[in-house]
């Protein structure tokens, strides 16, 4: 099966200026997840979907970041406007059906990330 | 609230040598914990997952892990590393797979 897919691979900016993220799960995968990935640190989650709505938004600084799934499929991750700190890895994961116990519903599968450098 | 504290942000092992890497994890329920795995600009491959079966879980590429809940850890080992192995690893705590929390990662480096 296809994996996740994401686009762009990389993003150079300048600061202030905005930028978007798309991302493509896995077909079938109800539940799609977006991190940020700070160089040398470990993913934090920005928000989880669960088909078109959000489950889980609390890290996700709102007065710069957006992100919707409207038809509970693909999804947007938005910056706007960009600062210096948000050079990091977006990286968007699925996985079948949040809160499912055993088997493949318990993971999460991972795109190759887009790498943005706000300059 | 969970997390996970992966000791050593750095090892690096000989060929053929075993390979730890050291997970503890702090949980107020059961937890599931992962081992992910990310090679250079690639994004996290998931190596195994613990699911309150079988502590002892067995991987791909010959890893594997063993959930000792006395001591609040799940260290990676494999027995004999392999050039191929030089990559980030990352352990990962969830409840029942929502707000996953990641360690810092552990960058493995292997010797010839």
């Amino acid at each position: 099966e296809a994996g996740v897919a994401q686009s762009p691979r990389y993003k150079i900016i300048e600061k202030r200026q905005s930028v978007a993220f798309w991302c493509n799960p896995i077909s079938g995968h109800a539940t799609l997840y977006w991190y940020q990935q700070i160089l040398g640190q470990g993913p934090k989650l920005l928000i989880q979907f669960q088909n078109n709505g959000v489950v889980d938004d609390s890290q996700l600084p709102k007065d710069r970041f957006s992100a919707e799934r409207l038809k509970g499929v693909d999804s947007t991750l938005k910056i706007q406007p960009a600062k210096l700190e948000d050079s990091a890895v977006y990286l968007c994961a699925s996985s079948l059906v949040r809160g499912q116990r055993g088997g493949r519903k318990d993971t999460q599968y991972f795109g190759p990330g887009t790498r943005l450098t706000v300059l | 609230a969970q997390s996970v504290t992966q000791l050593g942000s750095h090892v690096s092992v000989s060929e053929g040598a075993l390979v730890l890497l050291r997970c503890n994890y702090s949980s107020s329920v059961p937890p599931y914990l992962f081992w992910y795995v990310q090679y250079p600009n690639q994004g996290l491959q998931l190596l195994l997952k613990y699911t309150s079966a079988a502590t002892l879980v067995k991987g791909i590429n010959g890893f594997e892990a063993e959930f000792k809940k006395s001591e609040t850890s799940f260290h990676l080992t494999k027995p004999s590393a392999h050039m191929s192995d030089a990559a980030e690893y990352f352990c990962a705590v969830s409840h029942n797979n929502n707000d996953m929390r990641f360690g810092a990662g552990t960058r493995l480096t292997v010797k010839p």
